[in-house]
């Protein structure tokens, strides 16, 4: 089955400068990538997702990268603000099959002021 | 209904006690999932219901973990006999097809086994 490994477990960066959290999966036939932010007494939404089909796509500050040789995905935010803090938690996916999404173990992202 | 509704939203319990979460996923969507987040942890896979298949149950950590789906909509998570090792916030998902494309979480049920 998929396992999904997620570095680093915890993030503190400036605000304004540049957060990188990344992932790495086991099933190479794995083709959906999301990622998921989890602010505090609330549930994980998706904030954005890739397929395997590109290896980049991004939406204003949030860009994912996917390198499918190297079997791992990472997700960028730049500029940070204070509103970005929060536990941020990676997944694969093989999205043709009826299955379940494995997570990483997520990675709490500390904006400082 | 506009999003994934859970409830209770906090529950109390005594240890040795059972207790019933409950999940009303959107209107429409076929997939249903629990998850299980124990404090500072990530996010563990319990059980997923689709359409009229048999559940995938593979992720239920013992028998007295057990889960329903009432007429392909409203689901229930039971837990019998509960243990302090219970304790965590409940997740509960849901998605328009038989993929996982676009969960839709709710904000969870945090149990507490006193």
């Amino acid at each position: 089955g998929e396992n999904v490994e997620q570095h680093p477990s915890t993030l503190s960066v400036q605000e304004g400068d540049s957060a990188v959290i990344k992932c790495t999966y086991s099933d190479s036939a794995s083709n959906y990538f999301p990622w998921y932010k989890q602010e505090l007494g609330k549930g994980p939404q998706l904030i954005i997702d890739i397929r395997s089909n590109v290896g980049e796509k991004k939406d204003q500050r949030i860009a994912v990268t996917l390198n499918k040789t190297a079997k791992h995905f990472s997700l960028h935010i730049t500029e940070t603000q204070p509103e970005d803090s929060a536990v941020y938690f990676c997944a694969a996916f093989l999205y043709s099959s009826a299955s379940k999404i494995i997570f990483g173990s997520g990675t709490r992202l500390s904006i400082r002021p | 209904g506009a999003g994934v509704s859970q409830s209770p939203s906090n529950k109390v319990t005594e240890k040795g006690k059972d207790v019933e979460l409950r999940c009303d996923p959107i209107s429409g969507h076929t997939a249903l999932y629990w998850y299980r987040q124990s404090l500072g942890q990530g996010l563990e896979f319990l059980i997923y219901f689709q359409g009229n298949s048999a559940p995938d149950k593979s992720g239920l950590p013992s028998d007295r973990f057990s889960a329903e789906r009432t007429g392909g909509s409203v689901s229930t998570l039971t837990i019998q006999r509960t243990q302090q090792e219970d304790s965590a916030v409940y997740l509960c998902a849901s998605s328009p097809r038989q993929v996982a494309y676009g969960y839709t979480f709710g904000s969870g049920t945090r149990l507490t086994v006193v």
